[in-house]
């Protein structure tokens, strides 16, 4: 059964800043990994989709990289902006299903 | 890009009665839909699967008599909370793949859901 964890569970950091966000998956037999940002109350915006051949994807100051032989990606997000502030989603696809991580709830301060 | 819509946004009603979301995908032919839960402060639950003009596959736990999945065109998923309590309270997301199940789901803004 496929587990996904995010680390860490909530961050606050101040303007400017580049900070990385981590996910990691139990099972590697994955096809695609996608990075999702959730407003509150609100649905998900697809950030990022990594398929399972390659090692990253970028857009704009996102960068999302995929080791799928340890399980693991990073989305890194520089010079940060109050409108980053958001729950930060990752998700493996998997031969089932799409299963998702906890989040990351990230504030980012003026 | 691929644009996926849910009617209604929001809905209350009270505890016995039904409820029923439409999900749309507006520019693209989702041959597979889902449909996810997310309660407050957690992360999305797979509730089921649909492929257009078959029968939804549940996952483990969710009751079937209770949440009726109807895929009957291309593009058109609905979800029908039949006899609403207030446990059934939630966001209820949906999604579409152009594909088939293992390409990229294309998620509609969500419905919340009270039951009073």
């Amino acid at each position: 059964k496929q587990e996904v964890t995010q680390i860490p569970a909530a961050l606050s950091v101040p303007e400017g800043e580049n900070l990385v966000l981590n996910c990691s998956f139990t099972d590697s037999a994955i096809y695609n990994l996608q990075w999702f940002r959730q407003d509150p109350g609100k649905g998900l915006t697809s950030l990022l989709l990594i398929q399972s051949s390659q090692r990253e994807q970028t857009s704009g100051r996102l960068n999302a990289s995929l080791d799928k032989s340890s399980g693991r990606s990073t989305l890194y997000i520089a010079a940060s902006q109050p409108g980053d502030s958001a729950t930060y989603l990752c998700a493996v696809q998997g031969a089932q299903k799409l299963v998702f991580g906890q989040g990351t709830r990230l504030t980012i301060n003026p | 890009g691929a644009v996926v819509s849910q009617h209604p946004s929001w809905v209350i009603c009270k505890s016995g009665t039904s409820v029923k979301i439409e999900c749309r995908s507006l520019d693209f032919q989702a041959t597979t839909m889902f449909w996810y839960r997310q309660f407050p402060k957690q992360s999305l639950m797979l509730m089921a699967t649909s492929n257009e003009g078959s029968k939804a596959t549940y996952e483990q736990g969710v009751e079937k008599d209770k949440f009726l999945i109807n895929h009957a065109s291309l593009t058109l998923s609905t979800l029908t909370v039949t006899s609403a309590h207030p446990e059934d309270s939630s966001f209820y997301i949906c999604s579409g793949s152009r594909e088939g199940a293992y390409n990229e789901q294309f998620f509609g803004p969500g419905t919340r859901l009270t039951v009073l």
